[in-house]
C-alpha cells in the first residue's frame, strides 16, 4: 500500500537534472511531493491531481500517470539548495509516504 | 497563523513511563494526522482525524498508542509503557479536507526512551 520511490538516493553535479520516480499499487487520486531537510519538518512542493491540476512550486515540475499508477518529479538546473530527501505521498482517504529519496547535489 | 505546533519539541522518557504529545493544527485545517518518522524512512501513518472523528488508526499501531482530538482543534498521541522501540520523530500534520490539499507539517517531538 506504502508508494514505491526509486531511486533510493541520486548525487549530482550543481546545474545537473534528476528524475524522482513514485508509484502506487492502488488508483491514485492525488499524489504530493515533499522536500525534508535533515533535521527538520517535511515542506510540501507540489500536489498533482486527478484530471491533471498542479499546485505547487513553481520551479519544480512533475508528472501524473493517473493510468500507470505513476508520477514523476523531475528537478533542473539543480542548485545546492535542493539537497534533501525528497518523498512522494499518495491519498486514499489517508496520506501516506513512500520510503524517500535521498538527493546530494555538489558544488 | 503561526502554521502547526508541536508540544514538547523533545522529550527523553524512561522506559515504561507514560508520554503524550500535544499538535496544535492550522485553524482552519480540520484534517489532521500523525506519522512516526525514523532515521532514514518515510513518514511511517499512525492515525488521522477528520474533525473530531479518528477515521483511521494504523494496524501496525499497538493498544499502547492512542490519539484524541476533543472539539476538531488540537490532537494529543499518548503512548504507554514506553519502550526503547518507540524513539522516533513523531509528526503532526493537518490540512484542509479536500482530497486536493496539501498538508503542512508541524517540527515534531522527538522521543527518546531510555
Amino acid at each position: 500500500q506504502q508508494p514505491v520511490q526509486s531511486p533510493q538516493a541520486v548525487i549530482l553535479r550543481e546545474g545537473e537534472d534528476a528524475v524522482i520516480n513514485c508509484s502506487s499499487s492502488k488508483a491514485l487520486y492525488s499524489v504530493h511531493w515533499y522536500r525534508q531537510k535533515h533535521g527538520e519538518a517535511p515542506v510540501f512542493l507540489m500536489i498533482l491531481l486527478k484530471g491533471g491540476e498542479q499546485k505547487g512550486h513553481e520551479k519544480i515540475s512533475a508528472s501524473f500517470n493517473e493510468k500507470k499508477q505513476q508520477s514523476s518529479l523531475y528537478l533542473t538546473a539543480s542548485q545546492l539548495s535542493y539537497s534533501g530527501t525528497y518523498f512522494c505521498g499518495t491519498e486514499h482517504g489517508k496520506l501516506i509516504f513512500g520510503q524517500g529519496t535521498e538527493l546530494s547535489v555538489k558544488p | 497563523d503561526t502554521g502547526v505546533s508541536q508540544d514538547p519539541r523533545h522529550k527523553i522518557t524512561k522506559r515504561g513511563q507514560n508520554v503524550t504529545f500535544r499538535c496544535d493544527p492550522i485553524s482552519e485545517h480540520n484534517r489532521l494526522y500523525w506519522y512516526r518518522q525514523t532515521l532514514g524512512q518515510g513518514p511511517e501513518f499512525l492515525t488521522y482525524f477528520q474533525n473530531e472523528a479518528q477515521l483511521e488508526k494504523s494496524r501496525l499501531l499497538s493498544d499502547r498508542f492512542s490519539a484524541e482530538r476533543p472539539k476538531g482543534s488540537f490532537s494529543t498521541l499518548e503512548i504507554q509503557r514506553t519502550e526503547q522501540g518507540d524513539s522516533a520523530m513523531y509528526l503532526c500534520a493537518s490540512s484542509l479536507f479536500s482530497g486536493r490539499a496539501e498538508a503542512f507539517f508541524g517540527q515534531g517531538t522527538r522521543l527518546t526512551v531510555v
